[in-house]
């Protein structure tokens, strides 16, 4: 069974980086699938962060005016995001997940979830 | 960017009602288009892909339609259990995918 576990910093001050990593486990990093996070803000919708190919380029919400980076670890099995410069409307559950590729465009499986708070 | 419109964005039924939610895409999409069910304190979990087609496991109460722009999400028979917010997701786009607003659902 394909499970994805999300980690990091779970309060962070304006201004900082957001640093997350997703392990990944019953599927290779370096299989046909793209890696993906995506994020909830309290009481709100979906919201799609940007997806990763190991190996191969990374896309992002342009909402995120490049604050994000994706990256992948094969040897870990496991990716990370990096958001720049938080501010208070970072502040969310922030999800990662597996997605198929563009003839499905699928969230498979997904993590259960972590909640990042930016507070001074 | 494709923008995607739900609605409506919150609705009560009764158990044993049909419920459609619609979701519409700023532009075509052909049938690029799942709709997944979240829970509250719950991840999102796929039921309908590729427009109309039904997830492994999921009952034979869901169903999807569309294609082109505009999409509709229907629950038959309404079960207490299907309490949940519904979001449509476009990928057509495949480097820009994006999710429609949600449509929370309640008895």
């Amino acid at each position: 069974q394909v499970q994805l576990h999300e980690s990091g910093p779970g309060l962070l001050r304006p201004s900082e980086t957001l640093s997350l990593t997703c392990a990944v486990s019953g599927s290779s990093i370096s299989s046909d699938y793209y890696w993906a996070w995506i994020r909830q803000p309290p009481g709100k919708g979906l919201e799609w962060i940007g997806h990763v190919y190991s190996p191969g380029p990374a896309f992002y919400n342009p909402s995120l005016w490049h604050r994000a980076i994706l990256s992948v670890d094969s040897s870990k099995n496991q990716f990370s995001l990096n958001l720049t410069s938080v501010t208070a409307a970072d502040t969310a559950v922030y999800y990662c997940a597996r997605l198929r590729d563009s003839d499905q465009g699928l969230f498979d499986f997904w993590g259960q979830g972590t909640l990042v708070t930016v507070s001074s | 960017d494709i923008q995607m419109t739900q609605s409506p964005s919150s609705l009560s039924a009764s158990v044993g009602d049909r419920v459609t939610i619609t979701c519409q895409a700023s532009q075509e999409i052909g049938t690029s288009l799942n709709w997944y069910q979240q829970k509250p304190g719950k991840a999102p979990k796929v039921v309908i892909h590729d427009a109309s087609y039904l997830e492994t496991g999921v009952p034979s109460r869901f169903a999807g339609s569309g294609s082109g722009t505009y999409f509709t999400f229907t629950i038959s028979n309404l079960q207490s259990e299907d309490i949940a917010t519904y979001y449509c997701q476009q990928y057509n786009d495949f480097h820009l995918l994006s999710f429609g607003g949600g449509t929370k659902l309640e008895i």
